[in-house]
């Protein structure tokens, strides 16, 4: 069955430390991947997408994330973490046939001064 | 690039009323649209599937009765809380399938938040 696991539930990082947060997936196939960032209220802002080629794919903000097929992740990472990073990170699978879509259950982050 | 839209971005109705809540392709035709519903806090779940054309296929334990579907057209597809009650206070998000750079993904509207008193 497909599944999208996001580990952390919540992190906390200091403003300025780096970030990583975890994703993994469980899938039949290959599949498009995607991080994307919901502040409180708001709707959901795509940060960075992986179809295909090099595994290390660069996103908005600074962000990046790279898929490594043989751990079924994608995590994503940011050098240095600024205050304004602090919001909910969803990462998410989809079908190649863009039909099918499946979320993480979120993770969660606090940047501390 | 593909965008969707929704409308309203945020409604408040009286408990036993309905509410209409409008997604839209705006640049490109999609024969399906995706409605999801996120309470505070937690991931977004997928409520059901809209075909334009038929009937919408729902996800298990969502009732069809209480949120009705209408995909009118191959840029617009409706979700109506019927008879809301407080429960139903959600945020509802739709997306469409579309094309990015010849890949398939999905393009999600704003988002709907709704307030049932």
């Amino acid at each position: 069955a497909q599944s999208v696991t996001q580990p952390d539930i919540h992190i906390t990082v200091s403003e300025g430390a780096s970030l990583e947060l975890r994703c993994n997936y469980s899938y039949g196939a290959t599949p498009y991947l995607f991080w994307y960032v919901q502040s409180p209220g708001q709707g959901l802002q795509l940060l960075l997408k992986y179809f295909s080629g090099d595994t290390l794919v660069q996103g908005i903000k600074g962000f990046e994330a790279e898929f490594k097929r043989s751990q079924s992740s994608f995590n994503l990472r940011k050098p240095s973490v600024h205050w304004s990073d602090a919001a909910e990170y969803f990462c998410a699978v989809g079908a190649r046939s863009g039909n099918q879509f499946y979320f993480g259950t979120g993770t969660s982050l606090t940047v501390i001064p | 690039g593909a965008v969707v839209s929704q409308h309203p971005s945020w409604v408040i109705c009286k408990s036993g009323t309905s509410v209409k809540i409008e997604c839209r392709s705006l640049d490109f035709q999609a024969t399906t649209m995706f409605w999801y519903r996120q309470f505070p806090k937690q991931s977004l779940m997928l409520m059901a599937t809209s075909n334009e054309g038929s009937k919408a296929t729902y996800e298990q334990g969502v009732e069809k009765d209480k949120f009705l579907i209408n995909h009118a057209s191959l840029t617009l597809s409706t979700l109506t809380v019927t008879s809301a009650h407080p429960e139903d206070s959600s945020f509802y998000i739709c997306s469409a399938p579309g094309t990015s750079g010849g890949y398939n993904e999905q393009f999600f509207g704003p988002g709907t938040r709704l307030t049932v008193l």
